[in-house]
C-alpha cells in the first residue's frame, strides 16, 4: 500500500531563512513524487517532481527535494524564505504508471517578516 | 506546458439544483482524468479515476449516483453533483494524465471549483 506523510501541519519560519518541509513516503513500487503548492482559495501549482532520473531535483522558486531511499524521504528544502513561499505545500506520491495519487496532508508554511 | 482548464472556476446554486464542472487539457490528450474534493483546511480527497471512453472508477465512499463523471473525449471530463445540498460544498480539482512527446509522462491540475449551495 501507498501513503504519504507530512510530519508537521504548520511551520513557522522568518523571511530570509531557510524552510524545510519533511514527507515521508511508503510505496510498494518505483514511486513518483510530487511537490505542489497551493496559495489561499486556488489551485495546485507543481513545484518539482522525481520520476527516478537524479535524486536531487531542483523546482520553481528556489526550492529543491532530495530523495532518499534508504530514508524513504522526499523533504523539500528553499536556502531562503520569501513572504510569497506562505502556501499550502502538499507531498504527493503516484503509482508509475498508474497515475492514481496520494496526497500528504499538507504542510502550511508561515513566512514572518 | 500541458494546460488543464477547470470551469466554472466559481459556481453558487441553490439546494436540490444539479451542477457541471468540466475539466479540459488543452494542449495534450488525457487518456486519464482525476476528480478531488478538498475540505477546508483539508488535504485533497480523491474522489474518482475516470478513463476516456469507459466509466469512472470511484473510491470508496462516494457516491457514484451523487458526482457523475463523464469523460467522453480526450480532452474532455465532466463532474456533476446531482441534486446538490450544503454539504456539498467545496473545492473541486481535477487532474488529467496524458502521455507527452518528451517521454515523461505529464500530471496536471486543473485551477478548482468553488462549489457553494445555498
Amino acid at each position: 500500500a501507498q501513503s504519504v506523510t507530512q510530519l508537521d501541519s504548520h511551520v513557522s519560519v522568518s523571511e530570509g531563512t531557510p524552510v524545510l518541509l519533511r514527507c515521508n513516503y511508503s510505496s510498494s513500487y518505483s514511486p513518483s513524487l510530487f511537490w505542489y503548492v497551493q496559495h489561499p482559495n486556488k489551485g495546485l501549482q507543481l513545484l518539482l517532481k522525481y520520476t527516478s532520473a537524479a535524486t536531487l531535483v531542483k523546482g520553481i522558486n528556489g526550492f529543491e527535494a532530495e530523495f532518499k531511499k534508504s530514508e524513504t524521504s522526499f523533504h523539500l528544502t528553499k536556502p531562503s524564505a520569501h513572504m510569497s513561499d506562505a502556501a499550502e505545500y502538499f507531498c504527493v506520491v503516484t503509482l508509475t504508471g498508474g497515475f492514481k495519487t496520494i496526497f500528504g496532508a499538507g504542510t502550511r508554511l508561515f513566512v514572518k517578516a | 506546458g500541458a494546460v488543464v482548464s477547470q470551469h466554472p472556476s466559481r459556481v453558487i446554486c441553490k439546494s436540490g439544483t444539479s451542477v457541471k464542472i468540466e475539466c479540459r487539457s488543452l494542449d495534450f490528450q488525457a487518456t486519464t482524468m482525476f476528480w478531488y474534493r478538498q475540505f477546508p483546511k483539508k488535504s485533497l480527497m480523491l474522489m474518482a479515476t475516470s478513463n476516456e471512453g469507459s466509466k469512472a472508477t470511484y473510491e470508496q465512499g462516494v457516491e457514484k449516483d451523487k458526482f457523475l463523471i463523464n469523460h467522453a473525449s480526450l480532452t474532455l471530463s465532466t463532474l456533476t453533483v446531482t441534486s446538490a445540498h450544503p454539504e456539498d460544498s467545496s473545492f473541486y480539482i481535477c487532474s488529467a494524465h496524458g502521455s507527452r512527446s518528451a517521454g515523461a509522462n505529464v500530471l496536471t491540475f486543473g485551477a478548482g471549483s468553488r462549489l457553494t449551495v445555498l
